[in-house]
């Protein structure tokens, strides 16, 4: 059964920094590219980028390019979010989720994280 | 980016009845090699993650009752409950993967009328 699980919530202050991360199991780790999928709240699914865990070939949605660095352990298959500095408005829920194709570059998502509450507060 | 827009944003309907929603985008995302509609939806219901439905525009995920249908192409897209369910209640959220810049559409909340 393929399952990513994701850490728990998160409470922080702007200026923090933080790492957050999805473990897979069950499937080929380095084989499906994974992408995080911001929810602010009240809002829609915004895609921030996704990673190939294989070779760390990672995109990013522009408008969050340079505001988070996506990154991959292959060795713990692990896929993780960071931010250096954090502001108030990254408070969201951060979702991780696989895609559906081995071997595909970012298409749309099978299976998903069960989300990490990140709130930004002074 | 391709910009994907739903709608109606929100629809309420009777139990039983169906549910229509849209979604358009910006520009076509049917691949010529392979004809293809690089087009997702997903359903969120509040407190879980997000669950694929449907992929290719039309392709239903494993599992996912035959009541959910997805059709269209090129750049109009619909997703359809053919008659609607308590449990179904959720924000339905189209999704293109034409572009390696994945982009969702806003949203439509679906209620009980």
């Amino acid at each position: 059964e393929v399952q990513l699980v994701q850490s728990g919530a998160e409470v922080k202050k702007p200026g923090e920094s933080l790492k957050i991360s999805c473990k897979g199991s069950g499937y080929r780790f380095t084989s499906y590219w994974i992408g995080w999928v911001r929810q602010m709240p009240g809002k829609g699914l915004e895609w921030m980028g996704s990673i190939s865990p294989g070779d760390s070939d990672t995109r990013y949605n522009p408008s969050f390019q340079g505001q988070v660095t996506i990154s991959a352990d292959k060795s713990i298959t692990t896929a993780y979010l960071q931010w250096s500095s954090l502001k108030a408005s990254d408070t969201a829920m951060y979702y991780c989720a696989r895609i559906g194709l081995e071997a595909a570059g970012p298409l749309y998502f099978q299976h998903w994280g069960q989300g990490t509450l990140v709130t930004v507060s002074s | 980016d391709i910009v994907m827009t739903q709608s109606p944003d929100s629809l309420a309907v009777s139990l039983g009845e169906r549910a229509t929603i849209n979604c358009k985008s910006s520009q076509s995302v049917l691949y010529s090699s392979n004809n293809k509609n690089y087009l997702a939806w997903y359903q969120h219901k509040a407190g879980q993650p997000p669950k694929l439905l449907i992929y290719w525009a039309s392709a239903r995920e494993s599992g996912v009752p035959d009541r959910f249908s997805g059709s269209g192409s090129g750049a109009d897209f619909t997703l359809t409950i053919s008659s609607l369910q308590a449990e179904d209640v959720a924000v339905y959220y189209c999704q293109q993967y034409y572009s390696t810049s994945l982009t969702f559409g806003g949203g439509t909340k679906v209620e009980i009328k």
